[in-house]
């Protein structure tokens, strides 16, 4: 079956912008997990979605950022007034339960200019 | 939070010799520690994971030993090949359900 799926592979947005960035699990995970992943370094957790409880917000780095998820399908991750230091691979991960293995998306590759 | 430290940074051998990578973590209650390998432009991919009722685990070259009185766990990969040239992640998941990953090592397998 399909993977987690995440759409635009790559974006290039203007300092200031909006940018909407979009996953879609693996159907039945009822976990989703969103990271970042500057250049080089590691993955950094932002945001953590398990069924329809109240989403671990705690790694957001600053109030631009934000996500949503309908029940258990596909998320956005939106950042507001991008910022140069925004731009890096946003990676998307899902599993069938909180305690299971996470799959990744290929990432959404940003670049704020 | 869980911290997950990852040694070393960059691992150079020669195809054929072992490969090993070192990880700490500090929550004691994290009971799952996944290992993914991440290619030049893709995704993280699992290629192993050991929970806290096992010490060790092994598939084909790659095994996993955790020593959770100590708080660490290594990844070792023996005989090397090129395809194995990658950055490896280590990452630890306990109550909170959320993975806390190392900084990665990059592995580089001389031919």
């Amino acid at each position: 079956g399909a993977g987690v799926s995440q759409s635009p592979s790559n974006k290039v947005t203007e300092k200031g912008k909006d940018v909407e960035l979009r996953c879609d699990p693996i159907s039945g995970h009822t976990a989703l997990y969103w990271y970042r992943q500057r250049l080089g370094q590691g993955l950094e957790f932002l945001i953590y979605f398990q069924g329809n409880s109240a989403p671990d917000k705690s790694g957001l780095p600053s109030d631009r950022f934000s996500a949503e998820r309908t029940g258990e399908s596909v998320s956005t991750l939106t950042i507001q007034r991008t910022q140069q230091e925004d731009s890096a691979v946003y990676l998307c991960a899902s599993s069938l339960a909180s305690n299971s293995e996470a799959f990744f998306g290929q990432g959404t590759r940003l670049t704020v200019v | 939070g869980e911290n997950v430290e990852q040694h070393p940074s960059t691992l150079s051998v020669q195809e054929g010799d072992s490969a090993v990578i070192k990880c700490t973590y500090s929550d004691s209650a994290s009971n799952y520690f996944p290992w993914y390998k991440q290619e030049l432009g893709k995704r993280p991919q699992l290629i192993i994971d050991i929970r806290s009722n096992v010490g060790e685990k092994k598939d084909q070259r790659i095994a996993v030993t955790l020593n959770k009185t100590a708080k660490h766990f290594s990844l070792h990969i023996t005989e090397t090949q090129p395809e194995d040239s990658a950055v490896y992640f280590c990452a630890a998941r306990g109550g909170s359900y959320i993975p806390t990953f190392g900084r990665g090592t990059s592995l580089i397998v001389h031919p």
